[in-house]
């Protein structure tokens, strides 16, 4: 989920595919991670969170798996629909009130 | 509710003038921040606050300035806007200021500063 520039990566899957979306997060003492998808023009919206004592949380069709040895995060969605096109951060706690965010991954459902 | 609303949605400023982004929520929460966000860069926090009265810098805070006299208001200030302030920028709260716990955000206040 590594952003480059002003080029956001992107993911493109088939309607109906899972899709999994990476992130790489840099701090190990990091306790809580949250996932946010914003569309166009719109604020980002919360998905799903996982505690440090974690490493894997489902929700509603989202899954979030954390794998603190190589402090990386992945969002998977089942069954990918043309409304979770849209761009996806990660964010870290990482100093007890401050919610850093990652660069962002563009997901794009094609029909 | 209406949730975090966030005013004026658009301004256009030129450089020097100052102005004030406001942002109110109606959900009783402890904790209000302001982001920016710029192409690929993803959000950046620029100050936050924990509660009525107290506030701190985020990883952004130059140019910018916050007071926090009430639970529900958290105004940003630009008090001399130059280019690079040329952002979309974004308020969002949570119910407590302990780190953890979803952050609602506002529909976003877009500045460009000529």
């Amino acid at each position: 989920g590594e952003s480059v520039g002003l080029h956001l990566p992107t993911l493109s899957v088939q309607e109906g595919d899972n899709s999994i979306i990476n992130c790489a997060y840099s701090n190990s003492a990091s306790d809580y991670f949250i996932w946010y998808k914003q569309e166009s023009g719109k604020g980002p919206q919360f998905i799903i969170d996982i505690r440090s004592n974690m490493d894997k949380r489902q929700g509603q069709r989202v899954t979030v798996l954390l794998n603190k040895t190589v402090k990386h995060l992945s969002l998977q969605i089942a069954a990918t629909q043309p409304g979770d096109s849209a761009v996806y951060f990660c964010a870290e706690n990482n100093a007890g009130n401050m919610l850093t965010f990652g660069g962002g991954t563009r997901l794009m459902v094609k029909p | 509710n209406a949730g975090v609303t966030q005013t004026p949605k658009f301004q256009v400023l030129k450089t020097g003038q100052s102005m004030t982004l406001q942002c109110a929520q109606d959900m009783n929460h402890e904790y209000m921040s302001w982001y920016r966000q710029d192409p690929g860069m993803g959000l950046r926090l620029i100050h936050y606050s924990v509660g009525a009265g107290i506030t701190d810098q985020g990883e952004v805070p130059n140019g910018y300035n916050v007071s926090r006299s009430t639970t529900e208001d958290f105004p940003l200030r630009l008090l001399s806007a130059a280019p690079s302030q040329t952002s979309v920028y974004f308020c969002a709260s949570r119910l407590t200021g302990g780190g953890t716990g979803e952050l609602f955000f506002g529909e976003g206040s877009r500045l460009t500063v000529l």
